[in-house]
């Protein structure tokens, strides 16, 4: 079985950039999770989709982050303009249904803002 | 805010030795997972434990969880050096919360 997908791995930019990441999840996976995980620190969801629905977005900063889960497989992660403190490594899970359940993560991307 | 707190934040102990890792948690859960994450990779799942349990083991680890002290530990038995890691205690439930993680160390 096919693991949780991401790209790019890597990923410098400047401040005020913007930049995207792609997620695609395991096969039949209904629900979505975007996480940013800073150096040191545990991740944190930014957005949780469940389908191509959200079911919780409180924490993504939604003046610069934006989300979108088309067709209900494939997501994209977008920050316009990207600020110092983004430099994270961003994450990409899934579930079968549910937060309840085994969440299986990707291998992240790694963006440094400059 | 992170509704999970891992304790101790850092933990190195010799190969063959245990390591125990606790968790604790503010408000009621529907289950509470472990993952490992080896330094520049994602997270790999190790034990979800749900709210009626008391005990689970996987090979080398065994995981216990009360309720009634909202707390959880993961015990390592007979370390390795592969075992080398950041540990996180995850609260399960409408939304999954990360603590901050257990670095540990195992010297070969």
């Amino acid at each position: 079985e096919a693991g949780v997908a991401q790209s790019p791995r890597y990923k410098i930019i400047e401040k005020r950039q913007s930049v995207a990441f792609w997620c695609n999840p395991i096969s039949g996976h209904a629900t979505l999770y975007w996480y940013q995980q800073i150096l040191g620190q545990g991740p944190k969801l930014l957005i949780q989709f469940q389908n191509n629905g959200v079911v919780d977005d409180s924490q993504l900063p939604k003046d610069r982050f934006s989300a979108e889960r088309l067709k209900g497989v494939d997501s994209t992660l977008k920050i316009q303009p990207a600020k110092l403190e983004d430099s994270a490594v961003y994450l990409c899970a899934s579930s079968l249904q549910s937060a309840i359940e085994t969440q299986y993560f990707g291998p992240g991307t790694r963006l440094l803002v400059l | 805010s992170q509704q999970g707190e891992e304790d101790p934040q850092a933990l190195s102990i010799q190969e063959g030795e245990n390591a125990t890792m606790n968790c604790s948690y503010k408000t009621s859960i529907n289950n509470l997972q472990w993952y490992r994450q080896n330094s520049g990779r994602g997270l790999v799942h190790l034990i979800l434990i749900r709210s009626n349990e008391r005990e689970k083991h996987s090979g080398r680890l065994r995981v216990t969880l009360d309720t009634s002290k909202k707390s959880s530990s993961l015990l390592i038995t007979a370390s390795r050096a592969a075992d080398t890691a950041s540990y996180f205690c995850a609260r399960g439930g409408f939304k999954t919360i990360f603590g901050a993680g257990t670095r540990l160390f195992v010297k070969a």
